[in-house]
């Protein structure tokens, strides 16, 4: 099984700021890796896939880059409705994995 | 629009039996292979299940292997979730979800199962 660990666990950023969230594969997964945003109580939302293409409907300011175990997601000029927790996956193997999660808090 | 709208959800005993369900709308159903993940409180996402898009093939996390059984009905464009011999540790919120091609491209609101005496 492929494990995915993300960094740092929480990010405390101000408003307007970058965020830089970070994904590493325990193995190669190519450019098979997602991106999903999950505010309190409401459901994951799909924000990148293929490791860099965004979603329908996804704000530019969210981007993603990298390829093989190294991956990030880059939220520029942080927006208040931006703070929640982020999540990476992997669909390259079975069975398909999320990472454990990075929380962008309002600094 | 795309909705999932799952159900069936609820507090059971361990070892009791419960069957989930989800109503899909706004999208051409049958032609898309479907999943169910799961998060217990304040943990993360878990792929639970993976139907194809006719049914046909099943796959499942070595969790609930034996115990759970995924299937559809494209008539009725909803699919289901049969989860048996239950667990407190199956405690979680129950989310379908529509495959983008290999990533998760919508998902329901879940749909909260509670396993406990």
């Amino acid at each position: 099984e492929i494990v995915l660990t993300q960094s740092p666990a929480t990010l405390s950023v101000s408003p307007g700021e970058r965020a830089t969230l970070s994904c590493r594969a325990s193995q190669s997964v190519s450019s098979n890796l997602a991106w999903y945003q999950q505010k309190p109580g409401q459901a994951p939302r799909l924000l990148v896939y293929g490791a860099s293409s965004r979603a329908t409907g996804i704000p530019a300011r969210f981007s993603g880059s990298g390829s093989g175990t190294e991956f990030t997601l880059t939220i520029t000029s942080l927006q208040s409705e931006d703070f929640a927790v982020y999540y990476c996956q992997q669909y390259n193997n079975w069975p398909k994995t999320f990472g454990q999660g990075t929380k962008v808090e309002i600094k | 629009e795309v909705q999932l709208v799952e159900s069936g959800g609820g507090l059971v005993q361990p070892g009791g039996s419960l069957r989930l369900s989800c109503a899909a709308s706004g999208f051409t159903f049958s032609s898309y292979w479907m999943h169910w993940v799961r998060q217990a409180p304040g943990k993360g996402l878990v792929w639970v299940s993976r139907i194809n898009s006719d049914g046909s093939s099943t796959r499942y996390a070595d969790s609930v292997k034996g115990r759970f059984t995924f299937s559809r009905d494209n008539a009725k464009n909803t699919l289901y979730l049969q989860m048996n011999s239950l667990r407190a540790e199956d405690t979680a919120v129950y989310y379908c979800v529509c495959d983008g091609g290999g990533y998760y491209s919508f998902w329901g609101q879940g749909t909260l199962v509670t396993v406990s005496s």
